[in-house]
């Protein structure tokens, strides 16, 4: 079965300094991952993914997210953290496996602190 | 190119009545999942249709149902509505044939039972 798991409720960084929202995940077979952002009242916005290959993805508005097989961990990272960066971040995994849902996480809020 | 999109943004019920909700998919996206999310919290799988068959179900009662139509469009049906089904509900399209493509979210109905 496919798991996923977001250690931290609340993150809270301040403006100009980086970020990090933690995922991990578990699967049967060869993860692809995602992580997604949702600002209030809107639904939720694809940032970036990992199917294979580089370990590093970037994806939008600065974000990156490193896939560490070892660990099964998707970190979510930005080097320089906005205001307008704060939101509800969820990790979401699915198996390689066709017919597999998607999981997401319980997601994470970030607040960044001018 | 348009996004997902659903109708309408906002629903009002009373208990037991019946409530229908609408979704369009992308243009070319065969595979349309519903969510419900409750208080701004996790996502909570519902339903997924592919090429017009429902392919997999969350844990909700039956009264929670839904269709897929000829033109990928969907339908989530929730009957004998209760004060706990008010929430937030997401549908998400995707290129169902290829796994490692992302989900799609449109901006939700938010379903308010009185």
């Amino acid at each position: 079965a496919q798991s996923v798991a977001q250690p931290e409720d609340q993150v809270n960084v301040a403006e100009g300094n980086p970020l990090t929202v933690k995922c991990t995940y578990s699967v049967s077979g060869n993860p692809y991952l995602f992580w997604y952002v949702q600002y209030p009242n809107r639904g939720l916005q694809f940032l970036l993914k990992y199917i294979t290959g580089d370990n590093l993805v970037k994806g939008s508005y600065g974000f990156e997210a490193e896939f560490n097989k070892s660990q099964t961990s998707f970190h979510l990272k930005k080097p320089s953290a906005l205001v307008s960066d704060s939101a509800l971040y969820f990790c979401a995994v699915r198996d390689d496996n066709y017919g597999q849902n998607f999981v997401f996480g319980p997601g994470t809020r970030l607040s960044v602190l001018p | 190119e348009a996004g997902v999109t659903q109708s309408p943004t906002h629903l009002i019920k009373t208990r037991g009545q019946q409530a229908t909700l609408r979704c369009s998919p992308i243009s070319g996206h065969t595979s349309v999942y519903w969510y419900q999310q409750a208080l701004g919290l996790g996502l909570q799988f519902l339903l997924w249709y592919d090429e017009g068959e429902e392919r997999n179900r969350g844990n909700f009662p039956p009264r929670f149902s839904g269709r897929q139509f000829p033109n990928y469009s969907s339908e989530l049906n929730v009957n004998a509505l209760e004060l706990e089904d008010s929430a937030l509900y997401l549908c998400a399209s995707s290129l169902a044939h290829r796994g490692n493509q992302p989900q799609h979210f449109g901006d939700g109905t938010r379903l308010s039972i009185l």
